[in-house]
Parts: C-alpha cells; sequence; structure tokens
C-alpha cells in the first residue's frame, strides 16, 4: 500500500515560493500505477486541486494557479514536489499529496497527512 | 466555470437515523464519453479527506454499504441509511471534467454531527 508523506517550510513570506515535497513509500512513481498530485484545503474553506504528475514527467496544472505552480518529480529518491511562486496571505491553507486515478474512478485514493503552510511577514 | 453548490451546510442527525446531502451543479456533469464523474468524500476531524463514492453511485474501495449515492445531470445525492458515530466529519461532492485536461472542483462541504 502506497503511503505519502509531506515535508517543507511551514512558514513562508510574502511574494517568496512555497516548496513542498511529497515522499512515497510502498510503490514507485516510475511504475505509472497512479498520477500524484497536490490539493490544498484553505482555512475553513473547501478544498482545491493544484495539478499533478505522471511517471512519463508530463503535468497538468490548475488553470487558476498555473502561472504560478511547478509540479515535479525525482524517481530516483522517489519525491515528488510542489513549488508555488509569489504566495500571498491567500495561500495559507493545509497542502496535501494525494494519488489520483483516472477513469472510471476519476479521483483520489491515496493522501499524506497534509502539512499546514502559513503565509506570513 | 461549473460551480457545485452543497446543502445544507451542517446537519445534525441522530444516531441510527438516516442523513440526506444534496449537491447541486451549475451545469450538468455528463461527460463526452457519457459517464457523470460526480464523487463524494468524507473528511473525519483530524484527517485527510477520502473517496466513498465515484460516478454518482458506485461505493469507492472500504466504504460501507450505509453510503449511496444517485441523481443525474445536474442534481446529486449521498444518503447514509443508518448513521453512526464514526461518520461525523464533513462530506464534499466533488466533480471531474476531461477536456482538455483531467481537472477537479468540489462543493463547499456539508458538517455532519452525530447526536
Amino acid at each position: 500500500q502506497v503511503q505519502l508523506q509531506e515535508s517543507g517550510p511551514r512558514l513562508v513570506k510574502p511574494s517568496q515560493t512555497l516548496s513542498l515535497t511529497c515522499s512515497v513509500s510502498g510503490g514507485s512513481i516510475s511504475s505509472g500505477g497512479y498520477y500524484y498530485s497536490w490539493i490544498r484545503q484553505h482555512p475553513e474553506k473547501g478544498l482545491e486541486w493544484i495539478g499533478r504528475i505522471f511517471y512519463t514527467g508530463a503535468t497538468s496544472y490548475n488553470p487558476s494557479l498555473k502561472s504560478r505552480v511547478t509540479i515535479s518529480a525525482d524517481m530516483s529518491e522517489n519525491e515528488f514536489s510542489l513549488k508555488l511562486a509569489s504566495v500571498t496571505a491567500a495561500d495559507t491553507a493545509v497542502y496535501y499529496c494525494v494519488t489520483e486515478l483516472g477513469p472510471p474512478i476519476n479521483g483520489f485514493d491515496v493522501w499524506g497527512q497534509g502539512t499546514t503552510v502559513t503565509v506570513s511577514s | 466555470d461549473i460551480v457545485l453548490t452543497q446543502t445544507p451546510l451542517s446537519s445534525s442527525v441522530a444516531l441510527g437515523q438516516p442523513a440526506t446531502i444534496f449537491c447541486r451543479s451549475t451545469e450538468s456533469l455528463v461527460d463526452s464519453d457519457g459517464n457523470t464523474y460526480l464523487s463524494w468524500l468524507q473528511q473525519r476531524p483530524g484527517q485527510p479527506p477520502r473517496h466513498l463514492i465515484y460516478q454518482v453511485s458506485n461505493r469507492y474501495s472500504g466504504a460501507p454499504d450505509r453510503f449511496s449515492g444517485s441523481g443525474a445531470g445536474t442534481d446529486f445525492t449521498l444518503k447514509i441509511s443508518r448513521v453512526e458515530a464514526e461518520d461525523v466529519g464533513i462530506y464534499y461532492c466533488m466533480q471531474a471534467t476531461q477536456f482538455p485536461q483531467r481537472m477537479f472542483t468540489f462543493g463547499q462541504g456539508t458538517k455532519l454531527e452525530v447526536k
């Protein structure tokens, strides 16, 4: 069973770049069984899909964040990463790394526990 | 953009009683492939969400059979036949569009309390 663990700074200053890494255990990104995604959950608000990466390196991003987001993967370390540039207080959220399934599910299977990132000076 | 609106925003249901949550979309969720990618997720307190229902009415792996989904087009329902204490949490509907890329939007969530 795949397990995911997020890591990275919990506090980021406005205008800087938020960087998170998701370590994958119990399975290999390069096996191609899943897409690997990031989802965030704003305080007292709902969920927002940020984007995904496939083992081929192909990425897709939420259009609302596309200009600021980069998702990459390191197959040798079996981990994938999120970078979100030019952050503001609106980017304060719990960030989850998630395994994503295509059709017929078109949903999410395994979730990390989430990491809270606060944007503040 | 598709917007999903859930009602009620919160609900308090007695143990053993049924619970119903509604999700309405601003446009039809029937995909070009003929399928409807409407899912329901459960988020227990302090936990990440988990998938309960996919394609309107299919229970995901591990979802108890007291959970059922129904609906079509723009209107969807999640029903819990007999609420248990462990059902406390927030329930989200979620839709997936496939073109030009697969992406997801979520309802605002319904908080379920068990009394």
